[in-house]
């Protein structure tokens, strides 16, 4: 089993609408969790980190489920340039290399 | 400010010959880190080092494959007798600090005909 699962998508929305994926991690002492943004041929950039309580970050929102192991990401009044890749890291206490997801692709359609 | 910086950013070699990639982190950054990533899957961790030596090369998949950062800053990932399937983009990235946030490179594209 992977360490980070991820629905791969496309999730296909137009302008404006609401998107949320998830992502699921096999290792319940992972510590720290992330979301990776990454557009087509370039590096992977910090999106946000995710904490326990949740947060917000403008129009995104990150829960994290420590109980059913899984993190979500959602993206309210998608735009156009929100289109890319949306990667799931999670990492462990102690462990300073990241495990990545597959990722999940986003397509925001005009 | 100048951001990670890896060269080259496109390498074409035959099966079997030997390559160095090369990564420039942040100025100041103390740790530095190795990963790469196939089509359509997330980036694989390689190696990183804190400083100039190598903390955790777990994920180096075979002992073709081998990092040094000599003086803590610049890093080279050396791979002998390339095989296609090392064929890849290779990622460098640098934080802060060990356990900092980790801000990734362009990457080298290696492609092994």
């Amino acid at each position: 089993r992977k360490e980070v699962e991820q629905d791969p998508g496309p999730f296909n929305v137009p302008e404006g609408a609401t998107v949320a994926f998830n992502c699921t991690y096999s290792n319940s002492a992972s510590q720290s969790f992330f979301w990776y943004r990454q557009d087509c041929r370039k590096e992977p950039k910090l999106l946000m980190s995710v904490y326990s309580s949740g947060n917000e970050d403008g129009r995104f929102t990150a829960q994290l489920n420590r109980a059913s192991q899984y993190i979500s990401l959602l993206i309210r009044d998608s735009k156009l340039s929100d289109s890319a890749t949306y990667l799931c890291v999670v990492n462990m206490p102690n462990d300073y290399k990241l495990s990545f997801g597959a990722g999940t692709t986003v397509t925001v359609r005009a | 400010g100048a951001g990670v910086s890896q060269t080259p950013s496109n390498k074409v070699t035959e099966k079997g010959k030997y390559v160095e990639l090369r990564c420039d982190p942040i100025s100041g950054h103390t740790a530095l880190y190795w990963y790469r990533q196939s089509l359509g899957q997330g980036p694989e961790f390689l190696i990183y080092f804190q400083g100039t030596g190598a903390a955790d090369d777990s994920g180096l998949p075979n002992d073709r494959f081998f990092a040094v950062r000599p003086e803590g800053s610049v890093s080279t990932l050396k791979i002998q007798r390339t095989e296609r399937g090392d064929s890849a983009v290779y990622l460098c990235a640098s934080s802060l600090t060990l356990g900092g946030g980790q801000f990734f490179g362009p990457g080298t594209r290696l492609t092994v005909l």
